[in-house]
């Protein structure tokens, strides 16, 4: 059961132009959002998070869009640039019964950006 | 502040052995959690470590186990290696719980 989905698996823009990347949840007891990004041969790196109590968080270029109704989160990335080709995760988090807290994962999204 | 290291960065194996990785956390993060990244399927959560006690579990059969060490330090174990094993190995850390976990580079282990 794919808790966290990232339907496009792949996602190339042109340098200069906005990249949208989506993620959907089903689960409503997720209270904390975030972004990785992930480059060949490297561990994930934390990019930007978002709280649900939020819908919207910004950070430089990258801005981070909730839509709880809908359950539904994006990321903006303005303007894109060639640096930023790399495999962008999607996660979510929330406490589970012992008090801590769980974080789920999609399957990525690998994002080109065309010089 | 050195960030979360993980040994070895390369494996190879084959299958019906037994494999031991190791993750050293950021200095003073006590949660240490363990994900499988395979083409496709992103990354799974298989467990969860805080102060030596496994506090989260994914679902993984029971060849897949884990320890934590009094000075955080952690170490997984896959016993009796299937191909399906082949994945990136990946160890996440932090301060104390999920909020912002801070990844290693990863062990690539290749089970032939």
């Amino acid at each position: 059961d794919q808790q966290v989905k990232q339907n496009s698996p792949s996602l190339s823009v042109q340098e200069g132009r906005i990249s949208i990347l989506n993620c959907d949840y089903t689960n409503s007891m997720f209270d904390y959002f975030l972004w990785y990004k992930k480059y060949p041969a490297e561990g994930p790196t934390f990019l930007i998070s978002i709280s649900s109590i939020k819908d919207k968080n910004e950070d430089g270029r990258f801005t981070v869009f909730l839509n709880k109704s809908a359950k539904h989160l994006s990321l903006h990335i303005v303007p894109s640039q060639p640096g930023d080709s790399a495999v962008y995760f999607c996660a979510a988090s929330f406490s589970t019964q012992g008090g801590s807290e769980k974080l789920v994962f999609g399957k990525g999204t690998k994002l080109t950006v065309n010089p | 502040k050195a960030g979360v290291t993980q040994t070895p960065r390369y494996l190879i194996k084959t299958r019906g052995q037994q494999v031991t990785l190791s993750c050293s956390p950021i200095s003073g993060h006590r949660s240490v959690s363990w994900y499988q990244q395979t083409p496709g399927q992103g990354l799974q959560f298989l467990f969860e470590y805080f102060s030596e006690t496994q506090r989260n579990k994914g679902n993984f059969p029971g060849r897949f186990s884990g320890r934590q060490f009094s000075n955080s330090r952690s170490e997984m174990n896959v016993s009796t290696l299937e191909l399906g094993d082949s994945a990136l190995y990946l160890c996440a850390s932090s301060f104390g719980s999920a909020e912002t976990q801070y990844f290693g580079p990863g062990t690539r282990l290749l089970v032939l």
